[in-house]
């Protein structure tokens, strides 16, 4: 079973800032949260890596709780190249990794 | 730095021959490797973890004998579909953590750019 649940689509206008929100209800203290975007045919390519609070990077945002039981990845001005699916994960590091659903997240025009 | 190569990024192939599948870790060195599978529209499914000069570990599920992995240096892991069917065709991902870029977590892994396999 996967350790995070997430909204399997969303839809967006160009230029508009997306909001994508990750529930990991069983999380562990010494585990990261990582979101990663998959476009077909590739494999996942890293976005961006948090522990807690608030990370930016030059192309998001991670928003974390202190409780750490939710994270929120913050897409800028989307276009649309970032149509793709978008995946959170919880991960220690050296350990395997379960994929959810992830978010297919569609870039309108 | 942290980039992991993944080789063919397609194949196709006739039922019943076996196919390799190359994953690499370029400047680092990977104890650990997993390979998924994808089917199209779905997410990635973990098939095994591949450790270096041991057995692999593979989920409940996964046929070993079918998706053979050898992890024999600390850059190079291969999974080999074995008498290959129609059923087996789908995109093969392995993934290694690997550190020391801005394309890659701190924490985390980086996967391969994927293989498309087309038994037919």
């Amino acid at each position: 079973l996967a350790k995070t649940t997430q909204p399997i689509s969303m839809d967006s206008y160009e230029g508009q800032e997306v909001n994508i929100t990750c529930s990991h209800n069983n999380i562990a203290t010494n585990d990261y949260i990582t979101w990663y975007q998959q476009f077909p045919s590739q494999g996942p390519r890293f976005i961006i890596q948090g522990y807690k609070t608030k990370v930016t990077n030059e192309v998001a945002s991670l928003f974390i709780p202190a409780d750490r039981k939710s994270s929120t990845l913050s897409l800028p001005r989307v276009s649309l190249s970032d149509t793709a699916v978008y995946y959170c994960l919880d991960s220690g590091g050296y350990q395997k990794v379960t994929f959810g659903t992830g978010t297919k997240l569609q870039v309108i025009p | 730095g942290a980039v992991v190569s993944q080789h063919p990024s397609w194949v196709i192939c006739k039922s019943g021959t076996s196919v390799k599948i190359e994953c690499r870790s370029l400047d680092f060195q990977a104890t650990t490797m997993f390979w998924y599978r994808q089917f199209p529209k779905q997410s990635l499914m973990l098939m095994a973890t591949s450790n270096e000069g041991s057995k692999a570990t593979y989920e409940q599920g996964v046929e070993k004998d079918k998706f053979l992995i050898n992890h024999a240096s600390l850059t190079l892991s291969t999974l080999t579909v074995t008498s290959a069917h129609p059923e087996d065709s789908s995109f093969y991902i392995c993934s290694a953590e690997g550190t020391g870029s801005r394309s890659t977590p701190s924490y985390g892994y980086t996967f391969g750019s994927g293989t498309r396999l087309t038994v037919v």
